[in-house]
């Protein structure tokens, strides 16, 4: 079965440090993995997504993933914080259903 | 492109009543999604479609829920009766079709954060 884990339910970095947003997965064939960001009262956004290739993923906002096979994770992250990144995020991944399972979301704060 | 769009975005019913919320998905995309996100059990997907047709349901939490896409501009995600543990909010995403090879990411509506009382 497909699963993710978020192990951190919420992360508080200081603006202009780096952030790290953990993600870890378990599917059986090649995983597909996504990371999106909810804003209050919003729909959730897609970011980035890693398929085949380079490990390290660049994507929307500054944001990049990098895809470990052998650690099973898709860890988020940003050289440089913004308060604007505070958010809810979430790490999905799909094997070959076409159905998204998402993780339990991971809150980033960003404080100035 | 105007993205996903859902009605109402907010939604207060009394327990009991009928509730029906809408999904217009972006034109184009061959796959619609309805989820359900709550604090105690996060996002949650209650059934999909592509290219209008059912694929699978599993995630549909009683016979009191029901969806359907009678064409490929619109969906709706239907409780009756609904009870008050069913206020959440509601997403309809929708995608590209979806290759094994190729995954396509979904895009989200606004929700219907929906309020039984």
């Amino acid at each position: 079965a497909q699963s993710v884990a978020q192990p951190e339910d919420q992360v508080n970095v200081a603006e202009g440090n780096p952030l790290t947003v953990k993600c870890t997965y378990s599917v059986s064939g090649n995983p597909y993995l996504f990371w999106y960001v909810q804003y209050p009262n919003r729909g959730l956004q897609f970011l980035l997504k890693y398929i085949t290739g380079d490990n390290l993923v660049k994507g929307s906002y500054g944001f990049e993933a990098e895809f470990n096979k052998s650690q099973t994770s898709f860890h988020l992250k940003k050289p440089s914080a913004l308060v604007s990144d505070s958010a809810l995020y979430f790490c999905a991944v799909t094997g070959n259903t076409g159905k998204l399972i998402f993780g339990q979301g991971t809150t980033l704060q960003v404080k100035p | 492109d105007a993205g996903v769009i859902q009605s109402p975005r907010h939604e207060v019913t009394e327990m009991g009543q009928e509730v029906t919320l809408r999904c217009k998905p972006i034109s184009g995309h061959d796959y619609l999604f309805w989820y359900r996100q709550t604090m105690m059990r996060g996002l949650e997907l209650l059934i999909y479609f592509n290219n209008n047709v059912p694929i699978d349901d599993s995630g549909m939490p009683e016979d009191r829920f029901s969806a359907k896409m009678p064409n490929a501009s619109f969906s709706t995600l239907k409780i009756q009766p609904s009870e008050p543990r069913d206020s959440a909010v509601y997403f309809c995403a929708s995608s590209l079709f979806f290759l094994v090879d190729r995954p396509y990411e979904q895009y989200f509506g606004p929700g219907t954060r929906l309020t039984v009382t």
